[in-house]
């Protein structure tokens, strides 16, 4: 069975200085990764996908994720946090049992401070 | 990328009223939808997935009877919540995946608002 857990629920950080969401996933194969984010009371957007291809992704607005298989990691940076990146970051892995669901992890909200 | 819409954005209703959110995939047609359910500060639960031309398949847990979903064509699902009360309050969002692929990219749409009286 394919699961992710995300590591913090909250991280704050100073507007400028790089941003780190962390993201650990179980999977059986190999497996099918993504970061949605979702501004509060909208709806989500794909920041950036990992489907077996370059294990470093880059997504949009500047984040990317390294996809690491020792580590069944795939963490979300950004090198400066925008004000505008304050929003619920989550990570999704497909369900390959289950006719390709996503699965979500709990989710971690990000706050920017000036 | 494509654009999934909801509709209403936010809806109010009494106790005991039943209530229609529709989906829509603008500009793609959609085999399959989803329709999941988030409560505030929680992550996305999935209530069901909805196939055009045939009946919705519902996570453990969720009442079939309560939540009605028809996806009568490839562009339109429509999630009911018949006599609804207080606890159905919630974010509902919806989701279409592209073409007929288990594996094809899923759009989301901006999700409703509902308050139950």
């Amino acid at each position: 069975a394919q699961s992710v857990t995300q590591l913090d629920s909250h991280v704050s950080v100073s507007e400028g200085t790089p941003v780190l969401l962390r993201c650990n996933y179980s999977s059986s194969y190999s497996p099918s990764l993504f970061w949605y984010v979702q501004h509060p009371n909208k709806g989500l957007q794909l920041l950036l996908k990992y489907t077996s291809a370059a294990t470093l992704v880059k997504g949009i607005n500047g984040f990317e994720a390294e996809f690491k298989k020792s580590e069944t990691s795939f963490h979300l940076t950004k090198p400066s946090a925008h004000m505008s990146d304050a929003a619920e970051y989550f990570c999704v892995v497909r369900n390959y049992n289950q006719g390709g669901k996503l699965i979500f992890g709990q989710g971690t909200e990000l706050s920017v401070k000036p | 990328g494509a654009v999934v819409s909801q509709h209403p954005s936010r809806v109010i209703c009494k106790s005991g009223t039943s209530v229609k959110i529709e989906c829509r995939s603008l500009d793609f047609q959609a085999t399959t939808m989803f329709w999941y359910r988030q409560f505030p500060k929680q992550s996305l639960m999935l209530m069901a997935t909805s196939n055009e031309g045939s009946k919705a398949t519902y996570e453990q847990g969720v009442e079939k009877d309560k939540f009605l979903i028809n996806h009568a064509s490839l562009t339109l699902s429509t999630l009911t919540v018949t006599s609804a009360h207080p606890e159905d309050s919630s974010f509902y969002i919806c989701s279409a995946r592209e073409g007929g692929g288990s594996y094809n990219e899923q759009f989301f749409g901006p999700g409703t608002r509902l308050t139950v009286l």
